[in-house]
């Protein structure tokens, strides 16, 4: 039983596109991440949600938007796709916020054309 | 802000050799500290973590030790094996936050 699951595993797109990602965890998590890992491996977190609600929004463009019908969900929706967009999108789910382990999916690698 | 710096990589080792991936970082208070490992193609797993000063983590032979006095949380290994070929993160926690805080990764080639 997968615990952080992630769909597509794979996607490739042209610029100016629109696509989603989308993230589930079975592991009946409050929290749930999402990060982006670049090129270079140097990962950052971009969003994170607790029950549902927005918690951490760091500096990412608004042509990311994330969204978490329920607490096993957290989609991630970006529009006009751009070239530096192109990384390897993580998502992962902790008990609850602070001190609690994270457990990631397997990523989502996104290449723009 | 809080802030992680490892040791540059890649890492090339034999198998059964001694291990050590250095690890500093910047925090105010008493962060948790954590080794994460990227295995090829997967996510990132805990390895091990530390939530206080002095601690000890431990896992699949793998150590850290939280020293505050030197802002420090190195991993090693006594021996490693092919199956530790992996990327390494070392992150932190701050006190009171709630978002991780990452290094750069080190990546680690062990050859048989």
């Amino acid at each position: 039983d997968t615990a952080v699951s992630q769909t597509p595993k794979y996607l490739v797109t042209q610029m100016g596109n629109d696509k989603s990602i989308k993230c589930e965890q079975n592991l009946g998590h409050d929290t749930m991440y999402w990060y982006k890992q670049d090129s270079k491996k140097f990962l950052k977190i971009m969003f994170s949600y607790n029950n549902k609600e927005l918690i951490i929004n760091e500096t990412v463009p608004n042509r990311f938007s994330p969204k978490s019908p329920d607490k096993a969900h957290l989609n991630l929706h970006i529009n006009s796709l751009e070239l530096g967009d192109s990384a390897v999108y993580f998502c992962a789910s902790s008990q609850g916020t602070g001190r609690y382990e994270q457990y990631f999916g397997p990523g989502t690698r996104l290449t723009v054309t | 802000g809080n802030s992680v710096t490892q040791m540059e990589g890649p890492v090339t080792l034999s198998e059964e050799a001694f291990l050590t991936i250095n690890c500093t970082y910047t925090a105010t208070g008493y962060p948790s500290l954590f080794w994460y490992v990227q295995y090829p193609g997967e996510g990132l797993q805990l390895l091990l973590k530390a939530t206080k000063a002095d601690d000890k983590g431990s896992n699949k032979g793998f150590e850290a030790t939280y020293r505050k006095e030197t802002t420090s949380f190195h991993l090693e290994k006594g021996s490693v094996q092919v199956s530790d070929s992996a990327v390494y993160f070392c992150a932190l926690m701050g006190q009171g936050a709630q978002k991780l805080v990452f290094g750069q990764g080190t990546r680690l080639t062990i050859n048989p």
